[in-house]
């Protein structure tokens, strides 16, 4: 399967504990996005990379959220002394450079479920 | 500001009977759109996307959306609707001047389409 790939599929902890999850882009995308969705809402942009630099972050991504791509490959999402409200469906995206203009096309992962008791 | 709207949580269709979801959009310049349906417990998969040009634009499974630009529209369609259709649809909305980046959702239509 050459698509994007996200470890684990579930996880669920208790409250004020650490997480990460992983995701692996599809190869040779230098693109990377991390979106949420929680139940009966669309996804929610997280953060964005292009090859390793973060180079957009949205207001949701709070002091608790990082997520880094070192060597511009696989990405990590860490969320730090977790609350109940960031139970929620974490989404990976990447897309490759377009040429010739137009706008590149997100392909996702199968997502993350993080349920935080 | 960029956003989407999806009037309708639920469309409901027969087998065989022509489909359509719904999408209108706000950005500030002209507009890249896209639709994405999501299976249960599962991630989103691309269907088609509008750059420019032709407003009638195809996508995989036999679908296609309308892009009308004087009313802000994207709608997706499908001329003979399978249960197999039967998913959460969503559709997405960039800037064309901000050609990377995140992409606005809306909230979904969850599409039955019965036997």
């Amino acid at each position: 399967d050459t698509g994007v790939s996200q470890d684990p599929r579930h996880k669920i902890t208790k409250r004020g504990q650490n997480v990460t999850f992983r995701c692996d882009p599809i190869s040779e995308h230098n693109r990377l996005y991390w979106y949420r969705q929680t139940l009966g809402q669309g996804p929610e942009f997280l953060t964005y990379f292009q090859n390793e630099a973060q180079l957009e972050k949205s207001r949701l991504l709070s002091d608790r959220f990082s997520a880094e791509r070192p060597k511009g490959s696989f990405s990590t999402l860490e969320i730090q002394r977790t609350e109940q409200g960031d139970s929620a469906m974490y989404l990976c995206a990447s897309s490759s450079r377009m040429t010739g203009g137009g706008t590149d096309t997100q392909y996702f992962g199968p997502g993350t479920r993080l349920t935080v008791l | 500001a960029q956003s989407v709207a999806q009037p309708e949580d639920q469309v409901n269709v027969a087998e065989g009977n022509p489909l359509t979801v719904k999408c209108t959009y706000s950005v500030s310049g002209n507009p890249y759109l896209f639709w994405y349906v999501q299976y249960p417990n599962r991630g989103l998969q691309f269907l088609l996307k509008y750059i420019t040009g032709d407003n009638l634009v195809k996508g995989s499974y036999g679908f296609e959306a309308e892009f009308n630009k004087s009313q802000t529209s994207f709608h997706l369609k499908k001329p003979s609707a399978l249960v197999s259709d039967s998913a959460l649809y969503f559709c997405a909305v960039r800037d064309m001047g901000k050609a990377l980046g995140r992409l606005y959702f809306g909230r979904g239509t969850q599409l039955t389409v019965w036997p």
